[in-house]
């Protein structure tokens, strides 16, 4: 079945330090990847995600690359901010069955 | 900025009570969703529900488990006789035409406690 495998956290780090959270996945055919994200206090919000093998999902800062050779979707951001405290879900999709699979999620602090 | 919102934010309920929560979706969206995550598990699907029934569900979703959209706003997860291991967080969740790409929205979630 489809699974996601994502860093078990949580990760605390400085303000301007590289952030890294991996995430693997097991399905079969080609799924969609993606990153959620959820701010203390919110929903689970869309972050960026990735549709084929190759392509770079961005925004905010963030940047994941789907990896069909290794199958992940590791998250980046080359300099962290307080304000992106928040928990970090890696998600699969396939449109056979219209349902995300999540991983874990990984609590993220950002210390000024 | 539309937004998918939940009520309650936290119930407290005695094993074999009945619970309903409540989601009004975004407006315009068809595709609606529960997930839930138990405390420092993966966020789970529960069911999914389009074009006034029920499209797929889960495992877990079984008899104790119903979902309703009883008017043109409200969508309802309900559960008939809590049990302890129903405790979690349950996310509502909407989709309009990004339901074919895995574009959810989500609500900030009713976290449900079951002594």
């Amino acid at each position: 079945g489809n699974s996601v495998t994502q860093m078990e956290g949580p990760v605390t780090l400085s303000e301007e330090a590289f952030l890294t959270i991996n995430c693997t996945y097991t399905a079969t055919g080609y799924p969609s990847l993606f990153w959620y994200v959820q701010y203390p206090g919110e929903g689970l919000q869309l972050l960026l995600k990735a549709t084929k093998a190759d392509d770079k999902g961005s925004n905010k800062g963030f940047e994941a690359t789907y990896r069909k050779e290794t199958t992940s979707f590791h998250l980046e951001k080359g300099s962290v901010q307080v304000s992106d405290s928040a928990v970090y879900f890696c998600a699969l999709f396939r449109s056979n069955d219209y349902k995300l699979s999540f991983g874990a999620g990984t609590t993220v602090t950002v210390r000024a | 900025e539309p937004e998918v919102t939940q009520t309650p934010s936290h119930q407290v309920t005695q094993m074999g009570q009945e619970v309903i929560l409540r989601c009004v979706p975004i407006s315009n969206h068809l595709y609606f969703y529960w997930y839930r995550q138990i405390l420092g598990q993966k966020v789970e699907f529960l069911v999914s529900f389009y074009n006034n029934e029920i499209s797929e569900k889960s495992e877990i979703f079984d008899d104790q488990f119903s979902v309703e959209r009883p008017d043109g706003s409200n969508f309802t997860l309900k559960i008939r006789s809590t049990k302890l291991e129903d405790s979690a967080m349950y996310f509502c969740a909407s989709s309009g035409r990004g339901a074919r790409t895995g574009e959810l929205f989500f609500g900030e979630g009713s976290r449900l406690t079951v002594l």
